[in-house]
This record gives C-alpha cells, sequence and structure tokens, in this order.
C-alpha cells in the first residue's frame, strides 16, 4: 500500500480518441510525477509538479498534457495518440521536489495501449 | 551520456543463496542520492533502499543492503536470503542535488528466483 493510486489500471484507446489518466496521493505530498515506461527502456519522466506548479516539462509532446488541479491530484489528458504512446504510464509523489534526498513513491500505473 | 548502467539484463538466483546487483552511475555533482526500486509483474514501483553521497556506511534495509563504492561510481544491490517473491524487474535511480527533482533510472535487471 504505497498511498497513490491511478486509474484506470488499463486504457485501450483509438487514435482519434481523448481520454484522461488519474492519480491520487493520500501522503501529503508536495510534489508528483508522471513517468512513461516503455518495453525495454528505462523509465522517462515526463511531468513534475510542485505545490500545484509545473516545474519540468520533459520535452513531451503536446498530445500530452497534465493537470495539477490541487497537490493531491494529478491528470494526464490524452489526445490524437499515437500506436508508439503504448507504454506503462506511472505516477509518483514525493515530500518536495528538489533536494537529493526525498524518496518518491508510486502507484500502480496504468498500461495504455493505442490501437 | 547515460547516467545509471545496469549491465545485467537478466539474473537468476537459486532460493535461499545471496544475489548481487550491479549498478554504476555517472555525475559531476558532489550531493547526490541513489535509489533501489523493485517492480513485480504488476507494474508498480516499490522501493527498497536509499545511499546518500555523503553517507558513510553502506545502507541496509532488512534482506537489502548496497556495496556503495563513492570512488568507482558503484552502488550494488544486495539481497541475502533470496525468496521466490523477489522474483521481480530492479531499477537503480540517481537524483543530482542540481537537477533538482528528476529521478534517473537505469534499464533495469530482472531476477528470477528458482526454487
Amino acid at each position: 500500500e504505497t498511498g497513490v493510486t491511478q486509474t484506470p489500471r488499463h486504457l485501450v484507446m483509438g487514435m482519434t480518441n481523448k481520454k484522461s489518466l488519474k492519480c491520487e496521493q493520500h501522503l501529503g505530498h508536495n510534489a508528483m510525477y508522471w513517468y512513461k515506461q516503455s518495453a525495454k527502456k528505462p523509465l522517462e519522466l515526463m511531468f513534475v509538479y510542485s505545490l500545484e506548479e509545473r516545474v519540468e516539462n520533459n520535452s513531451v509532446p503536446s498530445r500530452f498534457s497534465p493537470e495539477c488541479p490541487n497537490s493531491s491530484h494529478l491528470f494526464l489528458h490524452l489526445h490524437t495518440l499515437q500506436p508508439e504512446d503504448s507504454a506503462l504510464y506511472l505516477c509518483a509523489s514525493s515530500q518536495d521536489s528538489a533536494g537529493s534526498y526525498n524518496e518518491q513513491f508510486f502507484g500502480p500505473g496504468t498500461r495504455l495501449t493505442v490501437l | 551520456a547515460q547516467k545509471i548502467t545496469q549491465t545485467q539484463p537478466g539474473m537468476f538466483v537459486q532460493e535461499k543463496e545471496a544475489v548481487t546487483l550491479d549498478c554504476t552511475y555517472d555525475t559531476s555533482d558532489q550531493s547526490y542520492g541513489l535509489f533501489w526500486y523493485k517492480q513485480p509483474s504488476s507494474g508498480e514501483m516499490i522501493f527498497l533502499i536509499y545511499q546518500g553521497s555523503y553517507d558513510e556506511q553502506n545502507a541496509t534495509e532488512g534482506r537489502y543492503s548496497l556495496n556503495f563504492q563513492k570512488a568507482r561510481k558503484s552502488t550494488n544491490l544486495v539481497i541475502s536470503a533470496s525468496q521466490l517473491g523477489d522474483s521481480a524487474m530492479y531499477f537503480c535511480a540517481m537524483r543530482e542535488l542540481v537537477q533538482g527533482g528528476k529521478l534517473i533510472f537505469g534499464q533495469g535487471t530482472e531476477l528470477s528466483v528458482k526454487p
């Protein structure tokens, strides 16, 4: 039980669909993250939010649009995706975004398949 | 340049034996943190153990310990008394202080524990 939940756990969508991934953390943390994990590749950081402000956008295509309405919730809005966007999308949170030590707690991930 | 290198794509270990998973890193920063995560087939990333660059002693957490050799820039994970439930992907990660919240992951090692 990590205190970070993600919905849905699995998502299949067409390239013309619009969908959203949701992440919620119950740990009182100030920072939240989106990662992409493709097969046979290291985790790639997509976005970092600290106190609801985006502090990093790691050259992510505009078809991925994050939203952080408050420190407990993080969304990833998806539109006009490509098949190569199929991956496991992981959300994480940590007490703060700065500093060399800030353990990140991960959610279970959303397995996304784009047809 | 690759920041985190895990040279063992896959490892096998007999149940109840110890196993060492290798990780080397590259940084010019003096202050950084090193993390190990476990990812079972369910997808969730589970934090295992942390080593700070200024920590003089090797970190230990239960059956997990780190062989931290700062001069060689390596932080190998040792799992003692392997259990069948240890079968999973293991990721080494680094966070540099100057990089803020960015956690950089290696490509992972798939550990299989044999009964």
